[in-house]
């Protein structure tokens, strides 16, 4: 199994401009999630996705997030325009079975924004 | 000016020795607790897990111990290896539903 493959590993853009980070998830995984991992907040979770639909948006910070998830394989999870304090590593994790089992995160998105 | 982040609680320990993290959940309700490995550039990475209806769980070289009573969590590691420095997460399904909420996470040094 591959695991979750995001991309790309690193993205390094000018304030203003827009930022798209992609998520391929497990195959057969139906629950997709967005963290956010900064020094200052720790582990925050944006988004999540059951069978493909938004569940939960609540922790999305501002409009200028937005994410979508078109199909079982694919995820996005887009910033327009980026800011400066959107700098942190943006993880996608996934879930096969239940609530009550793991998540399983792929290596994760440094965005720098300057 | 001067950035305040998260102070990390660090936990040193010898090779060879157990270690014991600590976590304190938030959720009277949570039921479902894991436990994450961080290594440097790497997304979390799954350990063991509990259910609230057990307080203690073995894994290989592992131990998750939950009490409920006073919403604690904690993370044995038996022979404590160099391989295994990094920083450890508890994590709780926050009352009981689909969402994962992560604690601040202890740093775990082992000298060799």
């Amino acid at each position: 199994d591959a695991g979750v493959i995001q991309s790309p590993r690193h993205e390094v853009t000018e304030m203003g401009q827009e930022v798209t980070l992609r998520c391929k998830p497990i195959s057969g995984h139906n629950s997709l999630f967005w963290y956010r991992q900064t020094m200052m907040r720790g582990l925050e979770l944006l988004i999540y996705f059951n069978n493909n639909v938004p569940i939960d948006d609540s922790g999305m910070p501002e409009d200028r997030f937005s994410a979508k998830m078109p199909n079982a394989s694919f995820s996005t999870l887009k910033i327009q325009p980026s800011e400066p304090r959107d700098s942190a590593v943006y993880f996608c994790a996934t879930r096969g079975g239940s609530y009550n089992s793991p998540l399983h995160f792929g290596n994760g998105t440094r965005l720098t924004v300057t | 000016g001067e950035s305040v982040g998260l102070h990390l609680p660090t936990l040193s320990v010898q090779e060879g020795d157990n270690s014991i993290i600590n976590c304190a959940y938030s959720n009277s309700a949570s039921d479902y607790f894991i436990w994450y490995k961080q290594e440097s550039g790497k997304g979390p990475q799954f350990i063991i897990d509990i259910r609230s209806n057990m307080d203690k769980r073995q894994g290989q070289r592992v131990t998750v111990l939950l009490n409920k009573t006073v919403k604690h969590l904690s993370l044995q590691i038996a022979a404590t290896q160099p391989g295994d420095s990094a920083v450890y997460f508890c994590a709780e399904n926050q009352g009981g539903s689909e969402k994962l909420v992560f604690g601040k996470g202890t740093k775990l040094t082992v000298n060799p």
